[in-house]
């Protein structure tokens, strides 16, 4: 079975610095993507970045990258030079290459991320 | 493209009624899915089609819950009768095509009451 794993109920940011959100994986599919979402208090799911488990390098989209490390099963997301508007719930999800739900995707618990002032 | 739209945005009912959700999603899109969010199980997939074919849905509670995909254009999700743990918010989500990134609606908030 596929399971994620975020460890970061809540995380705290002064403004203008860089934040690590931890994930961690555990699937036995040989193929796999992962991927990040931001649910601000409006609810709504914001797709934020994409990682291929055979990508060779980590994905990168502007102010967000991807510590993709595979050997640990770990796909930690980055974000640079945080801003107020970047205060949100984020979910790391997994989505595997089984045969049945092949495109289904599984869901961390989130983390609760604040960017002070 | 307006992205993946769905109504109503809030749902309140009470107890034993008939609830229907609709979504439309992104056209083009193959693939469209139903997650539900609860603060307990966080996000978890109810059903999945493709190409308006139900493909996955071992996520649905139980035989009050049914979802329907009749054209490209138009998904529904029905509980009937509902229950107050059905109470949650209802995502529908659409990909282009298998292994791409799936773009999710506004969700609908059900109170059941």
């Amino acid at each position: 079975a596929q399971k994620i794993t975020q460890t970061q109920p809540g995380m705290f940011v002064q403004e203008k610095e860089a934040v690590t959100l931890d994930c961690t994986y555990d699937t036995s599919d040989p193929s796999y993507g992962l991927f990040w979402y931001k649910q601000p208090s409006s609810g709504e799911m914001i797709f934020l970045i994409y990682q291929g488990s055979y990508d060779q390098q980590n994905a990168t989209e502007g102010r967000y990258s991807l510590n993709f490390q595979k050997a640990r099963k770990s796909a930690n997301l980055v974000i640079s030079a945080s801003q107020l508007g970047d205060s949100a719930m984020y979910f790391c999800a997994m989505r595997g290459a089984l045969i049945q739900g092949a495109q289904k995707l599984v869901f961390g618990q989130g983390t609760r991320l604040t960017i002070n002032p | 493209d307006a992205g993946v739209i769905q109504s109503p945005r809030h749902e309140v009912t009470e107890m034993g009624q008939e609830v229907t959700l609709r979504c439309k999603p992104i056209s083009g899109h193959d693939y469209l899915f139903w997650y539900r969010q609860t603060m307990m199980r966080g996000l978890e997939l109810l059903i999945y089609f493709n190409n308006n074919v139900p493909i996955d849905d071992s996520g649905m509670p139980e035989d009050r819950f049914s979802a329907k995909m009749p054209n490209a254009s138009f998904s529904t999700l029905k509980i009937q009768p509902s229950e107050p743990r059905d109470s949650a918010v209802y995502f529908c989500a659409t990909q282009l095509a298998a292994n791409t990134e799936a773009f999710f609606g506004q969700g609908t908030r059900l109170t059941v009451v």
